[in-house]
Parts: structure tokens; sequence; C-alpha cells
């Protein structure tokens, strides 16, 4: 069984500029999260996403956005770049929204804002 | 709001030798979840090991081993005769109940990167 996908693996964006973040979860889970590791800053919170719905958003600004498509597959949109979005992009899904349901991890897309 | 602790910031060991990853959590709730992850050079993190709050059963898989006790509110994780396969960043985490602005979400530690050397 094919496990969380994300695309690109690496993505070099200049300050200002959009990226476009991609997230497949496995087969079957409904439930997308977003997380953002930082260097030094640890693994943080960023968006779940439920059958098509913003369930939670964690503390990040409004131009961190994203949307979960009928396949429940998920996109992360980050607007005007800035140097310190430059991260780790972790999404992961789980089986359903309940809390107690392990959530599974992509490899992640590394982000690097010049 | 919930907070998770991982005070070993990087543990060094040889193999063979047995290592405890401490982890101390705080919540108001009573509902609530535990995760342990690993996250090896490659990146992806990897589910190891989840418990609730209202099962204190402590356990083993192979030479891993979980002792969560609530009255000090820890979830400490030992692995036994490591390897050099071990090493690694290992996540301790948390996640509360349905209801409130936390639902949903995984809260991490900081980490403590492991490295067992031959």
């Amino acid at each position: 069984e094919a496990g969380v996908t994300q695309s690109p693996t690496h993505l070099i964006k200049t300050r200002g500029q959009q990226a476009t973040l991609r997230c497949s979860p496995i087969s079957g889970h409904t439930s997308v999260y977003w997380y953002q590791q930082a260097l030094g800053l640890g693994l943080q919170f960023l968006l779940w996403y439920d059958e098509g719905e913003e369930r939670n958003r964690g503390n990040f600004p409004p131009r961190f956005s994203g949307r979960q498509f009928p396949n429940y597959s998920s996109e992360l949109n980050v607007n005007a770049l800035e140097l310190e979005d430059s991260a780790l992009y972790l999404c992961a899904s789980s089986f359903t929204r309940v809390s107690y349901n392990e959530q599974f991890f992509g490899p992640g897309t590394r982000l690097t804002v010049l | 709001a919930q907070k998770v602790t991982q005070a070993q910031t990087e543990i060094s060991v040889v193999e063979k030798e047995d290592v405890t990853l401490d982890c101390v959590y705080e919540t108001r709730d009573t509902t609530y979840y535990l995760f342990w992850y690993k996250q090896p050079p490659s990146g992806e993190l990897v589910f190891l090991i989840r418990r609730n709050s209202f099962d204190e059963q402590n356990e083993i898989s192979g030479r891993y081993s979980w002792n969560f006790q609530k009255s000090t509110s820890s979830f400490n994780f030992t692995i036994t005769a490591s390897q050099v396969v071990d090493s690694a960043v290992y996540f301790c985490a948390l996640s509360e109940g349905a209801g409130g602005t936390s639902y949903g979400k995984l809260t991490f530690g900081q980490g403590t990167i492991l490295t067992v050397h031959p």
C-alpha cells in the first residue's frame, strides 16, 4: 500500500513569490494535516483538512492557506514568501478525524526562500 | 494549553547500550493521546506507538518499550541493546480529545537526537 506522497521534493523560490505544495494521502484516509519543521523551531502544526473542510489551523498568518480536493489530496499555498518560511513542510494523513488515530507522514517538501 | 517537553536535546551511546528518551507533557484534557515518532536522516516521520490517557499499561515491542505514568505526566521510551540503525531524531507528541482549539493537531516536543556509535 502506498504511503503519503508529497511533491515536489524540493522547491526554491524568492522572497515575495508564491509556493504551492501538494500531498496525496494514504488510500482510504480522509484527513490531511500540514506541519512546518523549521530549523530550531521544531514541528509546528499548520492546517488540518477533513472531508474537504478546514477543521483547524495553527498560529500562522493567513498567507498560509490550502484546500482539500474531492479525492482527499491537498494543496498548501504560501503567498508573499518570506525568508523565514524556509523549512521542511510535512504532510500527514489519518483514517478519520478522531484524535486517537495516528497520523502517517510523507517525506516532506523542502522549501528554500532566497 | 498543551505542551510536550523533551529535555534531552542529544544523546550519544555505543551500540548494545540501553537508552531511555524522556518525555513530559502538559494538558488540561482528561482524554488525550500520546505518540512517539522516529525521524531518520531521510526526513520522513515514522509512527512508533500510541497510548491513551486511560490506559497506563506499559508496552514492550521487541527492543522498544514505553513507560507511561500519569502521576508524573511522563511517557518515556527505552531502546534496549541499541543499534546503529536506531540513530535518528525521536519525537514525543500529544493529541487532545474532541472540542477546543487543539482538536486534530499533534503537539510535538523539540525532539531528541539519538546517535548510536558502532
